[in-house]
């Protein structure tokens, strides 16, 4: 089955900086790739995706780049600010009916 | 806000007892996924649900199990709890086809004691 390898496990940055998590993915067959962000007690939130068509997505402070060849994808936090201080996940879909793989996550702490 | 709606919001079970989570679709998505997320980790696959037929599963015992109902919305039951159970369970809705996204629900917080 797929396997979905994140890193870092915690990424602390000054707020102004700029925070890189990468995914790492096993299935050539995987098509697509959304970022959740979960506050503390809180639902995911899809932040951004990414399909296997597309290299690079931009929404604002936010991007993801798709490296299919290398399979893998990161997701880019620019100019950041404290409330983007988050568990970040990324997940891999392998088919057409919603079936998410997850990342382990990453612990994202924006320090003014 | 997404339209994913779970209730309920907390649960205390003991352990061997039976536990049924429920998920309100959001409109016009026909698909729902459940996911266990234990403390500190990413959320795992249970199984989906589409058109009230089971459409997948992940790697969980068959006490694991579900409903979808004709308005789509669902249900997770769990029998024997577990210790182990204890967990933040994820309902999420989506549409098929691959220009699909999910979205979740705020999850039922399940304690077992």
């Amino acid at each position: 089955g797929e396997n979905v390898e994140q890193h870092p496990s915690t990424l602390s940055v000054q707020e102004g900086d700029s925070a890189v998590i990468k995914c790492t993915y096993s299935d050539s067959a995987s098509n697509y790739f959304p970022w959740y962000k979960q506050e503390l007690g809180k639902r995911p939130q899809l932040i951004i995706d990414i399909r296997s068509n597309v290299g690079e997505k931009k929404d604002q402070r936010i991007a993801v780049t798709l490296n299919k060849t290398a399979k893998h994808f990161s997701l880019h936090i620019t100019e950041t600010q404290p409330e983007d201080s988050a568990v970040y996940f990324c997940a891999v879909r392998t088919d057409s009916w919603g079936k998410l793989q997850f990342g382990a996550g990453t612990q994202v702490v924006v320090t003014p | 806000e997404t339209g994913v709606t779970q209730s309920p919001t907390h649960l205390i079970k003991t352990r061997g007892q039976q536990v049924t989570l429920r998920c309100s679709s959001q409109s016009g998505h026909n698909t729902v996924s459940w996911y266990q997320q234990a403390l500190g980790q990413g959320p795992q696959f249970i199984f989906q649900y589409y058109r009230e037929e089971e459409n997948g599963r992940g790697n969980f015992p068959p006490r694991f199990s579900g409903l979808q109902f004709p308005n789509y919305s669902s249900e997770l039951n769990v029998n024997a709890l577990e210790l182990d159970d204890s967990a933040l369970y994820l309902c999420a809705s989506s549409s098929t086809g691959l220009n699909t996204e999910a979205f979740f629900g705020q999850g039922t917080r399940l304690t077992v004691v």
